[in-house]
């Protein structure tokens, strides 16, 4: 079984609509992290926390909010679609400082927004 | 104003040859890089990562070297192989500043040829 997994894996939307990507994972760890990914680009950081009552605002958080409901979850919302969220959603953890912060990553949740 | 490139999107080696893939950043507060693959339909898996406190890490048939005067990181693949066919990125981070943020190239399209 996957230790970082994503859902939903595919979204098609349309403009104005609200959309949450979730993400769960099985490792034990305390960071999470959403990023994204778009064609030319690298990945950019959206938000991340480090623990349940830690949120914090990467690169490029407008437009997204998320919540950490439990070590386990972290999810991301759009709360009004635009099409240029249009992109590959990665959701990460990391152990930090026992793992020295290596980062591993769910599958990718691919969004379109119409 | 992107602070990691990796200047080539693509390279092509043949099965058995070195890969040398290059990643420039331009911070020279960073001080902890990480190389990830990454397979189509996949999130980015670890691979190797390197402190500036090293100028070199390897790991099986991975080395990666850091030459912190440039301002430049490499990470050698010896043999390749067809399975090394990926798309590589590497990542920098500034550890002891406290300021969490890695920053991610835009990756480099290997293809090991059998």
């Amino acid at each position: 079984d996957a230790d970082v997994t994503q859902t939903p894996r595919n979204r098609i939307t349309k403009t104005g609509k609200r959309i949450m990507l979730e993400c769960s994972q099985t490792k034990g760890h305390d960071r999470m992290y959403w990023y994204r990914q778009d064609p030319g680009l690298g990945l950019r950081l959206i938000y991340y926390s480090f623990d349940v009552k830690d949120i914090n605002k990467g690169e490029i958080s407008d437009g997204y909010s998320v919540s950490r409901q439990a070590q386990a979850k972290f999810s991301l919302s759009l709360e009004s679609a635009i099409p240029n969220q249009t992109a590959l959603y990665f959701c990460a953890t990391s152990d930090f400082p026992t793992g020295g912060d290596t980062q591993y990553f769910g599958p990718g949740t691919r969004l379109t927004v119409l | 104003d992107q602070q990691v490139k990796q200047n080539s999107p693509s390279l092509s080696v043949q099965e058995g040859r070195i890969s040398i893939l290059n990643c420039d950043y331009t911070n020279s507060m960073f001080d902890y890089f990480l190389w990830y693959k990454k397979y189509p339909a996949e999130g980015p898996t670890f691979l190797i990562s390197i402190s500036s406190i090293k100028d070199k890490n390897e790991d099986g048939r991975f080395t990666v070297f850091l030459n912190k005067s440039a301002k430049h990181l490499s990470l050698h693949i010896v043999p390749s192989q067809p399975g090394d066919s990926a798309v590589y990125f590497c990542a920098a981070n500034s550890l002891s500043s406290g300021t969490y943020k890695y920053i991610f190239g835009t990756g480099t399209r290997l293809k090991v040829l059998a």
